[in-house]
């Protein structure tokens, strides 16, 4: 069974401070999701991570794809108050016939105080 | 941007009843699928479906859940008879088209907040 584990739950961080928030995952999977989540809204797609060593970056955002280790990082840099929401690791289940089905990580809450 | 609608955006149900929500996926997109997320809580994966059939399942979508697609362009849930613990935000998505439709990210609807009283 697939398990995905992100830390850290919370985080709270300062203005132009970076930091970064990790996903780990349980068995072989190469696909790979970031997604954010303002409170009450729905998600947005953020990164799709396809391929070991897989980087992408997106403003103050960069996700990076280790599938020997099975670790997706989340970095941030020099954040600012609006990437406060909250961020979800998504990996694809990895099987015959899989079509697709993403189990989530519990999400880190961010928060980014001035 | 195409966008994935759910509606009702809030549903208020007594325990007991029957619920269908409802959503229009992406136009070209072949994959579909229902999530769920209990406030606070992560987002739990429910059903998949393609080519008109139930691809995976969860062990939550238990036999008191249904899915269909029953015209070209809606995709529906349908809870049978709720229980106070279904209450949760339903998400739905969808990806894109071809084979690695499914490596696609999945574009989700604004959600459902279903409430069992």
């Amino acid at each position: 069974e697939l398990k995905v584990e992100q830390n850290p739950l919370f985080l709270s961080m300062q203005e132009g401070k970076n930091y970064t928030i990790y996903c780990n995952y349980s068995t072989t999977s190469d696909r790979l999701y970031w997604y954010r989540q303002d409170p009450g809204k729905s998600l947005e797609s953020l990164f799709v991570l396809l391929s070991n060593g897989a980087v992408k970056q997106e403003g103050r955002l960069m996700a990076s794809l280790d599938t020997k280790a099975r670790l997706s990082t989340l970095h941030i840099t020099a954040a600012v108050h609006d990437l406060s929401a909250t961020y979800f690791c998504a990996v694809g289940e990895n099987y015959g016939g899989s079509q697709g089905n993403l189990i989530f990580g519990k999400g880190t809450k961010l928060s980014v105080k001035p | 941007e195409p966008e994935v609608t759910q509606t009702p955006s809030h549903q208020v149900t007594q325990m007991g009843q029957e619920v269908i929500l409802r959503c229009v996926p992406i136009s070209n997109h072949l994959y579909f699928y229902w999530y769920r997320q209990i406030l606070g809580q992560k987002v739990e994966f429910l059903v998949s479906f393609y080519n008109n059939e139930i691809s995976e399942k969860s062990e939550i979508f238990d036999d008191q859940f249904s899915v269909e697609r029953p015209d070209g362009s809606n995709f529906t849930l349908k809870i049978r008879s709720t229980k106070l613990e279904d209450s949760a935000m339903y998400f739905c998505a969808s990806s894109g088209s071809g084979f690695w439709g499914p490596n696609q990210p999945q574009h989700f609807g604004d959600g459902t907040r279903l409430s069992i009283l």
